[in-house]
């Protein structure tokens, strides 16, 4: 079975400062993980995604995410914040069929100006 | 391309009413997933189809809701009858099986008030 564990449900950083939003997983098997976005009154948007290719993972916004299997981590940074970050950030894992997909409790994100 | 489409997006309705919720997925995609938001409880999975076949509806809450999808392009949430504990917002969310490395991939969501 597979799961995921965001530490911190809330994070502030300045405008300008660097982005550390951290996700641990648990996966008995390689696992597809990934970071979606959602904006105030909005759907979720996918961030980035893992899928066994590079271990470090460019997405969308300036944001990227490194899978460490040692660590079992996909902690999702970005160098300098803007404050369009300002948002809530879900870390997801799933299973190579795609049928066990699970979400973690999610980190909101505050950019301070 | 069109994303998922929900309908409605928000829906005010009084206590025992039944409330039904619709989903669109995205043309090919062959498995839909409904969850729930709430701050209390964040996001909650309630019932997954893959060709268009229930196959996890553990996390519906209760016989008060059901879901449907008659066909790949349609998928219908019912709340019958419905409580003021059932406000939250309802996404639906699509994804191919065969690339389940692609995610899923989620719709603006159903804002439903029950007073």
């Amino acid at each position: 079975a597979q799961s995921v564990t965001q530490l911190g449900s809330h994070v502030s950083v300045s405008e300008g400062a660097l982005v550390l939003l951290r996700c641990n997983y648990s996966s008995s098997v390689p696992p597809y993980l990934f970071w979606y976005v959602q904006y105030p009154n909005q759907g979720l948007q996918l961030l980035l995604k893992y899928t066994s290719a590079a271990t470090l993972v460019k997405g969308i916004n300036g944001f990227e995410a490194e899978f460490k299997k040692s660590e079992t981590s996909f902690h999702l940074t970005k160098p300098s914040a803007h404050m369009s970050d300002a948002a809530e950030y879900f870390c997801a894992v799933s299973d190579r069929t795609g049928n066990q997909f699970y979400f973690g409790t999610g980190t909101s994100l505050t950019v301070i100006p | 391309d069109a994303g998922v489409i929900q309908s409605p997006r928000h829906e005010v309705t009084e206590m025992g009413q039944e409330v039904t919720l619709r989903c669109k997925p995205i043309s090919g995609h062959n498995s839909l997933f409904w969850y729930r938001q709430t701050m209390m409880r964040g996001l909650e999975l309630l019932i997954y189809f893959n060709n268009n076949v229930p196959i996890d509806d553990s996390g519906m809450p209760e016989d008060r809701f059901s879901a449907k999808m008659p066909n790949a392009s349609f998928s219908t949430l019912k709340i019958q009858p419905s409580e003021p504990r059932d406000s939250a917002v309802y996404f639906c969310a699509s994804t191919q099986l065969a690339g389940a490395n692609n995610g899923q991939f989620f719709g603006p969501g159903t804002r439903l008030t029950v007073l």
